[in-house]
């Protein structure tokens, strides 16, 4: 079974400090994504990586940033955390459409920021 | 750009009733589509894809949706609820191209309460 791994289910910080969420994946895919899902909102991209060393930004990317040093590793850091920070966390990856299907995501359990 | 509207943020049913989630995307070419489903505390889980075969699609747990192009839907439905299906439901669009392969774009999603 394809996993993807959040190394936190939830987080408390206070303003201003620095937060990592760190996602991992073992089936080898080539895209991973961290997208933000607030009720009645969906889920929104934040930022999302084809290849090591490569990211793109989503429609949300502001006081976010992004760290992709090996495949199977992607990481979402805050630099300085703010109460509209507070949200669940998801990440995500997938193959590329033209190696593999069609885009499926396979999603972690996410993780819930609580920002004081 | 792509976008998906979910029609009915709350949908509520008895248990042994038909369920109908609707979904209405846009796109600018051919769309790949998805319906995930989130049970609490949990990360997404794919229900079923829409990949342009056959335009009834599938899935898990007996859930089936139909790809109409006409009306540019892609509903949702199972024939009898279970008190186990009460979760949130989100309708997917797949952008196509480039690097952007497997990002997807997700309507604000349907919780569903099965009544017993």
């Amino acid at each position: 079974d394809v996993k993807v791994t959040q190394s936190s289910r939830y987080l408390v910080k206070r303003t201003g400090e620095k937060v990592f969420l760190e996602c991992v994946q073992d089936m080898d895919h080539e895209n991973m994504f961290w997208y933000r899902q607030d009720p009645g909102l969906g889920l929104r991209l934040i930022y999302f990586s084809y290849d090591v060393k490569m990211k793109e930004k989503g429609d949300i990317p502001e006081g976010y940033s992004v760290s992709r040093e090996k495949k199977e590793r992607f990481s979402l850091i805050l630099e300085s955390a703010s109460t509209n920070q507070t949200s669940m966390y998801l990440c995500a990856s997938s193959f590329r459409r033209q190696r593999a299907n069609t885009g499926e995501l396979f999603f972690g359990e996410g993780s819930r920021l609580t920002v004081l | 750009a792509q976008s998906v509207t979910q029609l009915g943020s709350h949908v509520s049913v008895s248990e042994g009733a038909l369920v109908l989630l609707r979904c209405n995307y846009s796109s600018s070419v051919p769309p790949y589509l998805f319906w995930y489903v989130q049970y609490p505390n949990q990360g997404l889980q794919l229900l079923l894809k829409y990949t342009s075969a056959a335009t009834l699609v599938k899935g898990i747990n007996g859930f089936e949706a139909e790809f109409k192009k006409s009306e540019t839907s892609f509903h949702l439905t199972k024939p009898s609820a279970h008190m186990s299906d009460a979760a949130e439901y989100f309708c997917a669009v797949s952008h196509a191209g480039g690097t952007s392969y497997g990002k997807l774009t997700f309507g604000q999603g349907t919780i569903l309460t099965v009544h017993p």
